[in-house]
């Protein structure tokens, strides 16, 4: 039931582009984007409401396809500060219960 | 503006044990919810409150309780504690009943149970 992400983990360099992807089994309604450096808590980045909903801001955007059951996370001209765990969330259709999804590491290098 | 804060950020526990953890919601914020992170693993729900309520739950037994109080605080309790039960608990707040809005988080209470 829980959100996959793919990849698992991924090692840029300053500037190159990345997508992470999630993908669920179940219906989705609404899509949360979350960052977790290591140590910290998670830090939201965004939340997709509706089917092809695309949003961004800076030189990360996302975007939702309700169809597919999968949301993607599309970080531009990576910078060493995007470096960290993301993770895709959502709630379990008609229940209050919210899931991540499994995450994925993401390393930006110098 | 408060954000949301936890308390108390590290404590050690043994098997068995009780243990508190406590949260502030973020001001204005009427729901907040409860997550277990294991080490290298994304965070897992526990459970949400909303205006007082018990409203959703996730797989976790009947000894992980919780309360939340009329100003929106909140407190989890874990009874019986077993070594498994060591992780990051972080509290998140919400305004409003669904999960569609922006969950801030706190920085979370580290227990270790030995």
């Amino acid at each position: 039931q829980q959100p996959v992400q793919s990849p698992q983990a991924v090692i840029l360099r300053e500037g190159e582009d990345a997508v992470i992807n999630c993908s669920s089994s179940k219906a989705l309604y609404s899509v949360h984007w979350y960052r977790q450096k290591h140590g910290e808590a998670p830090v939201f980045l965004m939340i997709l409401l509706k089917g092809g909903e695309q949003k961004g801001h800076d030189k990360i955007s996302a975007s939702f396809n309700e169809k597919k059951q999968q949301s993607s996370l599309y970080l531009t001209a990576s910078q060493l500060s995007y470096s960290g765990t993301y993770f895709c969330g959502t709630e379990v259709s008609g229940t209050y219960k919210y899931i991540f999804g499994t995450g994925t590491r993401l390393k930006v290098l110098a | 503006e408060t954000g949301v804060t936890q308390s108390p950020t590290h404590l050690i526990k043994t098997r068995g044990q009780q243990v508190t953890l406590r949260c502030s919601s973020q001001s204005g914020h009427n729901t907040v919810s409860w997550y277990q992170q294991a080490l290298g693993q994304g965070p897992q729900f526990i459970f949400q409150y909303y205006r007082e309520e018990e409203n959703g739950r996730g797989n976790f037994p009947p000894r992980f309780s919780g309360l939340q109080f009329p100003n929106y605080s909140s407190e989890l309790n874990v009874n019986a504690l077993e070594l498994d039960d060591s992780a990051l608990y972080l509290c998140a707040s919400s305004l409003g009943d669904s999960n569609t809005g922006e969950l801030f988080f706190g920085e979370g209470s580290r227990l270790t149970v030995l």
